[in-house]
């Protein structure tokens, strides 16, 4: 069955610090890849995609994230962090032709100004 | 455009008792999926329905039942309720099936759901 792994549950950040948060998924074939974040006391939404060609996304926010292949990582980055930013991040990976969406366990981020 | 929009948004039940929720997707959206999301397990894929049919399913028990009407609106169930059933549930619509926005999913706020 397919997987996805986020490596760190808690982060704290002072902001204008980077971040990157892992994620590692199991599935071999063509995937879809997402990460969603859900802001205190809000609904989940998307931060951004990747479907195919450039393996480089950028997203809402000034959040990117690079999908490695050979690795099965989709990591998210961020030069440089706000205290907006305090949210918890979700991975997620649609595989080939399903359209059921596995979740990570997600990241909490706290950023601290 | 209305978002998502699940019902109702808190509810308390008792062990053994069965609830139903309820979400009605964006509209144009088909596909509807419902997850459970726990604070140490994250979101856990329930199941997605698509024109009325349940295409995919996951590893929950029978209890665990939804249906969709042709409306695209859609209802889970859970039967004979546990204290482990305490948790926030989501509805989520889509509209692609293929290409660069499928699997794109849009959520509402949630169903949170407490057994005592």
């Amino acid at each position: 069955a397919q997987s996805v792994s986020q490596h760190n549950h808690h982060v704290i950040l002072s902001e204008a610090a980077s971040l990157e948060l892992g994620c590692n998924y199991s599935y071999g074939g063509t995937v879809n890849l997402f990460w969603y974040v859900q802001y205190p006391g809000q609904h989940l939404q998307l931060l951004l995609k990747y479907f195919s060609g450039d393996p480089l996304v950028k997203g809402i926010k000034g959040f990117e994230a690079e999908f490695i292949k050979s690795k099965f990582s989709f990591n998210l980055r961020k030069p440089s962090v706000q205290w907006s930013d305090t949210a918890e991040y979700f991975c997620a990976v649609k595989e080939g032709g399903y359209q059921k969406v596995t979740f990570g366990i997600g990241t909490k981020l706290q950023v601290i100004p | 455009k209305a978002g998502v929009t699940q019902t109702p948004r808190y509810l308390i039940k008792t062990r053994g008792q069965q609830v139903t929720l309820s979400c009605s997707p964006i509209s144009g959206h088909r596909s509807v999926s419902w997850y459970q999301q726990t604070p140490g397990q994250g979101l856990q894929f329930l199941f997605e329905y698509f024109s009325e049919t349940q295409r995919n399913k996951g590893n929950f028990p029978g209890r665990f039942s939804g249906r969709q009407f042709s409306n695209s609106r859609s209802e889970m169930n859970v039967s004979t309720l546990e204290l482990g059933d305490s948790a926030l549930y989501l509805c989520a619509s889509s509209l692609a099936l293929t290409g660069g926005a499928a699997g794109e999913l849009f959520f509402g706020e949630g169903s949170r759901l407490t057994v005592l």
